[in-house]
């Protein structure tokens, strides 16, 4: 089975400042990943899908790239409204499931 | 757009067995390419897949479930259930049901709660 591995686990960052989550796939998936972020009590949403398009809605200070075993999330600027906690998800065709990496929370430094 | 909403009882007791069913709406599941997936987030923790199934009927299941899971379909309502079986607390968690497929739609999630 494929493994995600995300790092970091945790991430201090502060309003305006630029970060950066990596995810690393045990073997190679193309570019079937996307990256969730979730809010305390809410379902995962889906920020971007295909390892870099952007979801529609999703502001475009995110963005996503990578393929093969190294995928990267950014947030190019940090707001407020995103202190979360992030997931990368790989889409298993065969059998059908989505495997998660274990989230990476991002709070306020 | 494709939207998935999960519903079933908040609350089971231990030993008895779970059942949420996911209903989907926005699209048909007898029409689309892809599978239909159960998922669930322990309290406080990550997301584990447990189970996928095909509009024929074809299933998957997490290989650390297998033995208590079932998941069906019912095209005639646009459905699909989970049915997890001798539950204890350590299933007490949020379920989701999603499209598994390279940008999923996912439900609100539901919470629930083994405890007698």
């Amino acid at each position: 089975d494929i493994q995600l591995t995300q790092s970091p686990s945790f991430l201090s960052a502060s309003v305006g400042d630029r970060v950066t989550i990596t995810c690393r796939a045990s073997q190679g998936i193309s570019s079937y990943l996307a990256w969730y972020q979730q809010k305390p009590g809410k379902a995962p949403k889906l920020l971007i899908y295909a390892a870099s398009t952007l979801q529609s809605g999703v502001p475009s200070r995110f963005s996503g790239s990578g393929s093969g075993t190294e995928f990267t999330l950014t947030i190019s600027s940090l707001q407020p409204e995103d202190f979360a906690t992030y997931y990368c998800q790989q889409l298993n065709s065969y059998p059908p499931r989505l495997t998660f990496g274990g989230g990476t929370k991002v709070e306020i430094k | 757009q494709l939207q998935l909403q999960e519903s079933g009882p908040g609350l089971v007791k231990p030993s008895e067995t779970l059942s949420l069913t996911c209903t989907v709406s926005g699209g048909s599941i007898s029409s689309s390419s892809y599978y239909w997936g159960w998922i669930r987030q322990p309290p406080g923790k990550g997301l584990e897949w447990i189970g996928s199934i095909y509009y024929s009927g074809s299933t998957y299941y997490n290989p650390s479930l297998k033995s208590r899971v079932t998941i069906s379909v019912d095209t005639s309502k646009n459905q699909f259930s989970l049915k997890l079986s001798s539950v204890t607390a350590a299933d007490t968690a949020v379920y989701y049901c999603a499209s598994v497929d390279s940008a999923p739609a996912w439900g609100q999630g539901t919470l629930v709660t083994v405890s007698s």
